[in-house]
């Protein structure tokens, strides 16, 4: 089955200053790869996704990237703010075996004002 | 529009007793799925649901049982709770599988003593 494996597992950054996380992902027939903020005590909330067949996309201050080849994508957060603060979670969706969002372990972003 | 309902939001179980966790829909979504989420692990799939009268298990299903009869509705039953089940417990629903992203409750908070 998939396994997403993601880094780091804390990450503290500046406000202003960019904030990057990365995910890699095994089953090569993943196809869709969404990104998840959760605050605390409250549910995970989709931010951002991509699919196979684009590189790139951007939503204001919040991007992502996926390298099919190398089987990798990361999330870039500019000019970060305090209520950035979160645990970010990556997740990569299968199209064979479990038909099933796979997700990562999440990062505790700590944005210092 | 509630989006995904769960309830309850806490519970403390005694070993060996059995209960279920409620969640509900109103977006006429026919995906829905159940996580677990413990510290450094993620959310791990329990088990999920394409439409009415359709289960299947997910990666972490022993002890757990579901059923779909409405599309609204995707109760989780634990059969004998176990210490091992203490977890925060979210439903998920989405409009397909991996054609978007998964609409998430804002979780059960479950202690096994």
């Amino acid at each position: 089955g998939e396994n997403v494996e993601q880094h780091p597992s804390t990450l503290s950054v500046q406000e202003g200053d960019s904030a990057v996380i990365k995910c890699t992902y095994s089953d090569s027939a993943s196809n869709y790869f969404p990104w998840y903020k959760q605050e605390l005590g409250k549910g995970p909330q989709l931010i951002i996704d991509i699919r196979s067949n684009v590189g790139e996309k951007k939503d204001q201050r919040i991007a992502v990237t996926l390298n099919k080849t190398a089987k990798h994508f990361s999330l870039h957060i500019t000019e970060t703010q305090p209520e950035d603060s979160a645990v970010y979670f990556c997740a990569a969706f299968s199209g064979t075996g479990r038909r099933a969002l796979t997700f990562g372990s999440g990062t505790r972003l700590q944005v210092q004002p | 529009n509630a989006g995904v309902t769960q309830t309850p939001k806490f519970q403390v179980l005694k070993t060996g007793q059995s209960m279920t966790l409620q969640c509900a829909q109103d977006m006429n979504h026919e995906y829905m799925s159940w996580y677990r989420q413990d510290p450094g692990m993620g959310l791990r799939l329990i088990h999920y649901s394409v439409g009415a009268g359709i289960t299947d298990q997910g990666e972490v299903p022993n002890g757990y049982n579901v059923s779909r009869s409405t599309t609204e509705d995707f109760p989780l039953r634990l059969l004998s709770a176990a210490p091992s089940q203490t977890s925060v417990y979210f439903c998920a629903s989405s409009y397909s599988q991996g054609a978007g992203g998964y609409t998430f409750g804002s979780g059960t908070r479950l202690t096994v003593v």
